[in-house]
């Protein structure tokens, strides 16, 4: 099984909200990853952790506060958005690193 | 230099027919080169990869022709059909501190299968 899942599915919020999107995965995996994708673009890579620590921070703001409480879950905490953070967040995981396998994403639509 | 180049950016084939794919990098470091397929709303699902010492993959309709010496790689779908129908990326993998590993996506390429 290789299922990362991902809520939730859509979300908007006012620039002054606070919210978080969840990641898990239970796969044994090491490494979780979370990504910004804008429409017609590559993933961008934003967070690493490894070993449920931080470990590669792509100097992404910080209104995005991510999170490892343990090594099946991941979490994105949002606050005070701005309308161009608008994008489908992704999240990934991977055992050796190279193979990394995304969820579905979260569509975050910022007002 | 961690750049991956890939063309076209879009691309349209008849069903049956072949659609190929090129990316291109530079980096030596390189160690691993996935394809991933999207479609709209959903997550990028791994398509097939492959090492720089293997030239060739194939997987089912798929096969991946990696040129080390010409630092290219390709994908190529054989009897493409309209499901195939998604955007592509071709991917390089680099180690990036510790066990950890960062993938280093090309531009995309937008395929679409006519029937």
């Amino acid at each position: 099984d290789t299922e990362v899942t991902q809520t939730p599915k859509h979300l908007v919020m006012g620039m002054t909200n606070k919210k978080s999107l969840k990641c898990e995965q239970h796969m044994g995996h090491r490494a979780m990853y979370w990504y910004k994708q804008k429409a017609k673009k590559p993933p961008e890579l934003m967070f690493v952790y490894s070993y449920e620590k931080l470990s590669i921070n792509e100097s992404v703001p910080s209104r995005f506060s991510p999170e490892c409480p343990n090594s099946s879950l991941l979490n994105l905490h949002l606050h005070a958005l701005q309308p161009e953070d608008s994008a489908l967040y992704l999240c990934a995981s991977s055992q050796t690193g190279n193979t990394q396998y995304f969820g579905p994403g979260t569509r975050l639509t910022v007002l | 230099q961690q750049q991956v180049k890939q063309s076209p950016q879009s691309l349209i084939v008849q069903k049956g027919g072949i659609s190929i794919i090129n990316c291109a990098y530079e980096n030596t470091a390189f160690d691993y080169f996935p394809w991933y397929q999207q479609f709209p709303g959903k997550g990028p699902a791994l398509l097939i990869a492959i090492r720089p010492d293997v030239s060739e993959k194939k997987e089912g309709r798929f096969t991946i022709s990696f040129n080390k010496s010409a630092k290219q790689f390709s994908l190529h779908i054989m009897d493409s059909q309209p499901g195939d129908s998604a955007t592509y990326f071709c991917a390089a993998s680099i180690r990036s501190g510790g066990a950890t590993n960062k993938l280093i996506f090309g531009t995309g390429t937008l395929l679409a299968v006519q029937p």
